[in-house]
């Protein structure tokens, strides 16, 4: 069965350090994935998409994804954390025309 | 400016009393779909739609109904509602060309008593 994975239920960072939210998919075809943002009471927002090309993806607020198909994960990282990105991050896949979520990390950022 | 337009935004009702929950759309996308999200596990596809009078089952159908009459609508029926779809809701829409990027509705809560 199509599946994603997210290890981590919560993490906490120091506003400044780095992160990095892990995401783990089933084995498939090459797979359509993406990170998205919830923030608290939100709707979801799309940060980051990857369907084929350069394995380091860019996105909106200065996140980043790297796939790893030897490693069949997607993880998010981030340089340096500021109080907004607290949220609840998902990973996601898209297989055929059927989307599969993970079951989100929720990221704290204390001062 | 486009949207993804759900209504209403919060609902409390009765076991068994038939619902539907609208959703629309301005982008003119093709592709449709409603998630549940529960705490803990994540969002789960309810239905998709490819187009107009097209839907299919996402992984957790039982106990709704769609319908996709107009390309900007896709309402989501639950005809017997128990506790158990107690839950947020979510529509997104996207166009079919390429990969989805999906646009979210900003959620419906719904309490089923």
């Amino acid at each position: 069965a199509q599946s994603v994975t997210q290890p981590d239920i919560h993490i906490t960072v120091s506003e400044g350090a780095s992160l990095e939210l892990r995401c783990n998919y089933s084995y498939g075809a090459t797979p359509y994935l993406f990170w998205y943002v919830q923030s608290p009471g939100q709707g979801l927002q799309l940060l980051l998409k990857y369907f084929s090309g350069d394995t380091l993806v860019q996105g909106i607020k200065g996140f980043e994804a790297e796939f790893k198909r030897s490693q069949s994960s997607f993880n998010l990282r981030k340089p340096s954390v500021h109080w907004s990105d607290a949220a609840e991050y998902f990973c996601a896949r898209l297989a055929g025309n059927q989307f599969y979520f993970g079951t989100g990390t929720s990221l704290t950022v204390i001062p | 400016e486009a949207q993804v337009t759900q209504n209403p935004r919060y609902l409390i009702t009765v076991t068994g009393k038939k619902l539907t929950v609208t959703c629309s759309q301005n982008m003119n996308h093709e592709y449709m779909s409603w998630y549940r999200q529960d705490p803990g596990l994540g969002l789960r596809q309810i239905y998709y739609s490819m187009n107009v009078e097209v839907t299919d089952k996402g992984d957790v159908p039982e106990g709704y109904k769609v319908s996709r009459k107009e390309k900007r609508n896709f309402p989501l029926i639950l005809e017997s509602p128990s506790p158990n779809q107690t839950s947020l809701y979510f529509c997104a829409s996207s166009s079919a060309e390429g990969v989805k990027t999906q646009y979210f509705g900003p959620g419906t809560r719904l309490l089923v008593l």
